[in-house]
């Protein structure tokens, strides 16, 4: 079945560095793919998104682009901030599934200033 | 803010009781997704309803349950309640289900915690 893998956490980093969460997929034919952040005490809000193949989602200054040649929806970000703290979500949906989403296990980042 | 309303917010009960959760999806969207968040299994899929019809079942449990009523309100029974239904109930709504990209939007979450 469809299935998506993310990078473990925590991930610390400074103000200003270089942000890269790995995220993998398993799917039939061509899924749509998700980036939801979660802040803390909050619900899932959607970051970015991208329905085909080479295709760059982008918002808020983070950014990902769909490889189907490596099956990845990497999310970057050049310089994040204190406020990026959060847990970040990859997530497909299927085609012929309805929309539900599988997720991946999710991965916190902690911004130290 | 994203339009989406879940009651209650805190839930605390006992093991062998019966809750109802309850969701009201955006204005305009006729899709609402349940989901589950707890520590060890994650952010799982449980029930999505299209316009008051179950529409796809992922992994729930047979004694939870769902509707969704004409007003598009969502309600998502859980009984016999055990420890491990401790989580985090998530709603989320869409326009439709054609699925191609479609953005859910979430509620904010009942959190459910059985003694």
């Amino acid at each position: 079945g469809n299935s998506v893998t993310q990078m473990e956490g925590p991930v610390t980093l400074s103000e200003e560095a270089f942000l890269t969460i790995n995220c993998t997929y398993t799917a039939t034919g061509y899924p749509s793919l998700f980036w939801y952040v979660q802040y803390p005490g909050e619900g899932l809000q959607l970051l970015l998104k991208a329905t085909k193949a080479d295709d760059k989602g982008s918002n808020k200054g983070f950014e990902a682009t769909y490889r189907k040649e490596t099956t990845s929806f990497h999310l970057e970000k050049g310089s994040v901030q204190v406020s990026d703290s959060a847990v970040y979500f990859c997530a497909l949906s299927g085609e012929s599934q309805g929309g539900k989403l599988i997720f991946g296990q999710g991965t916190e980042l902690s911004v130290k200033p | 803010d994203s339009g989406v309303t879940q009651t209650p917010k805190h839930l605390i009960t006992a093991t062998g009781q019966r809750v109802t959760l309850r969701c009201s999806p955006r204005s305009g969207d006729l899709s609402v997704y349940w989901y589950q968040q707890s520590l060890d299994q994650g952010l799982q899929f449980l029930i999505q309803y299209y316009n008051g019809e179950e529409r796809a079942k992922g992994n729930i449990l047979e004694r939870f349950s769902a509707q969704q009523f004409p007003d598009l309100h969502s309600e998502l029974n859980l009984s016999s309640l055990e420890l491990g239904d401790s989580a985090l109930y998530f709603c989320a709504s869409s326009v439709s289900v054609s699925g191609r990209g479609e953005t859910q939007y979430f509620g904010p979450g009942t959190r459910l915690l059985v003694l």
